[in-house]
């Protein structure tokens, strides 16, 4: 059973803050792990994936993947309010499961100015 | 262009009802999925259409019925539904494959009332 675990918050950080979000995993082998974004009432938006160990950063955001720990987190920096929503991370399916996503319940986060 | 696209928006249907979602994309994509959202939960898979054929049903009731007319658009089909059913139904797409990087990219979903 792949389970994806995170802390649902709410996550609550000031204007131009760094928000830290982190999701932990149980499947030692599992090699893609993706973050959405979900605004109330709208459909989930990817903001990036990972499958190597270390830092991938896009603008704003870094995504990291420490394998030996089974972690995954997302930064975001200078935070702005319109941040505010729920992030998913999800771990990406493998041989028989290829084409799943297992999600975490999603960590509500506000950005407050 | 990553957009799927969903219709209708918002749906309410009474329990005897026969109705049907509908997603369309056209970013080539050959593999269509149905989700499940209700409030405050992550979405729940029902459906995986690999290369137009049925590949995962997570043991969903009959009374969904999916269809992939062809690898373009993906249509799920209700029937007799009860109300626990209302809920954000969720398509996505993927390019598909084996790569560990296919991405699944959602539609706006569909907001389906059960009276």
């Amino acid at each position: 059973q792949k389970e994806v675990e995170q802390n649902s918050g709410p996550l609550s950080v000031p204007e131009g803050a760094i928000a830290s979000l982190n999701c932990t995993y149980s499947d030692r082998g599992s090699q893609s792990f993706f973050w959405y974004r979900q605004y109330s009432g709208k459909s989930p938006e990817l903001i990036m994936f990972i499958y190597s160990n270390g830092d991938k950063e896009d603008g704003r955001f870094t995504a990291q993947l420490n394998k030996a720990s089974q972690y995954v987190s997302l930064l975001i920096r200078d935070s702005q309010p319109s941040d505010s929503a729920t992030y998913l991370c999800a771990q990406g399916g493998r041989g028989s499961t290829l084409g799943r996503l297992y999600f975490g319940r999603g960590t509500q986060l506000t950005v407050w100015p | 262009d990553t957009e799927v696209t969903q219709t209708p928006k918002h749906l309410v249907m009474g329990m005897t009802n026969k109705k049907s979602l509908k997603c369309e994309q056209h970013m080539g994509h050959r593999a269509m999925y149905w989700y499940k959202q209700k409030a405050k939960k992550p979405p729940e898979l029902m459906f995986v259409y690999s290369y137009e054929k049925l590949s995962i049903n997570e043991s969903v009731p009959s009374r969904f019925s999916p269809e992939c007319p062809n690898s373009s658009l993906l249509n799920l089909h209700l029937h007799a539904l009860q109300p626990e059913d209302s809920a954000l139904y969720l398509c996505a797409s993927s390019q598909g494959g084996s790569a560990l990087t296919d991405t699944q990219y959602f539609g706006p979903g569909t907001r389906l009332t059960v009276l």
